[in-house]
């Protein structure tokens, strides 16, 4: 079956850095993405891996292994609106997006 | 970029009456979109894949007559939740799929039935 895992929930200080780690198994693959969350709106999108290594854009970075099953996405100097939940999802070879539960983040001060 | 526009962004209703629920791709066509329910704290399940042209497909445990999605334009799918009753409530997201790498969602539905 198709299995897309990552953390529950997070906690992290304002300022700091944290990593919310995805590991995936699907039926083919066609790229990996991140999306914010905050309460009661829809998804906006992050980043989009389809090869291995890092990508970084601003405070945000999202890093791809494909051998090995698995991403992250590096959050640095976060801020407190970086409070939100972190999905992510994999496209697999019908290029159908399969989602994660999502990592709710929580920044305190 | 890519903008995908859903509306209602909020509807309450009756229990009994249908809701239909739009999501239009503004600047790009759309051969593919996917509708979405999310319930509170969770992630998003796909419902079903609305095809141009064609017959949408369904997920497993989805009722296609509850549920009614016609995709009847390259720009416009809509999702028609019939005979609505409380449980029904939920935040429902429309997606469109531009490129193969790519989707964009609409702002979402808040639907509630009373």
């Amino acid at each position: 079956g198709q299995n897309i895992d990552q953390p529950t929930e997070m906690t992290a200080t304002e300022g700091a850095i944290v990593q919310i780690n995805c590991t995936y198994q699907t039926s083919g693959f066609n790229g990996l993405f991140w999306y914010q969350q905050h309460a009661g709106e829809a998804p906006t999108f992050l980043s989009y891996n389809v090869l291995d290594g890092l990508e970084e854009k601003g405070r945000f970075s999202s890093f791809l292994s494909r051998s090995k099953g698995y991403s992250y996405l590096l959050l640095k100097e976060l801020q407190m609106k970086d409070s939100a939940s972190y999905l992510c999802a994999v496209m697999d070879s019908n290029y159908q997006l399969i989602w994660g539960a999502g990592t709710k983040l929580i920044i305190k001060p | 970029g890519a903008v995908v526009s859903q509306h209602p962004s909020r509807v309450i209703c009756k229990s009994g009456t249908s809701v239909k629920i739009e999501c239009r791709s503004l600047d790009f066509q759309a051969t593919t979109m996917f509708w979405y329910r999310q319930f509170p704290k969770k992630s998003l399940m796909l419902m079903a894949t609305s095809n141009e042209g064609s017959k949408a497909t369904y997920e497993q445990g989805v009722e296609k007559d509850k549920f009614l999605i016609n995709h009847a334009s390259l720009t416009l799918s809509t999702l028609t939740v019939t005979s609505a009753h409380p449980e029904d409530s939920s935040f429902y997201i429309c997606s469109a799929r531009e490129v193969e790498s790519g989707h964009t969602f609409g702002s979402g539905t808040r639907l509630t039935v009373v």
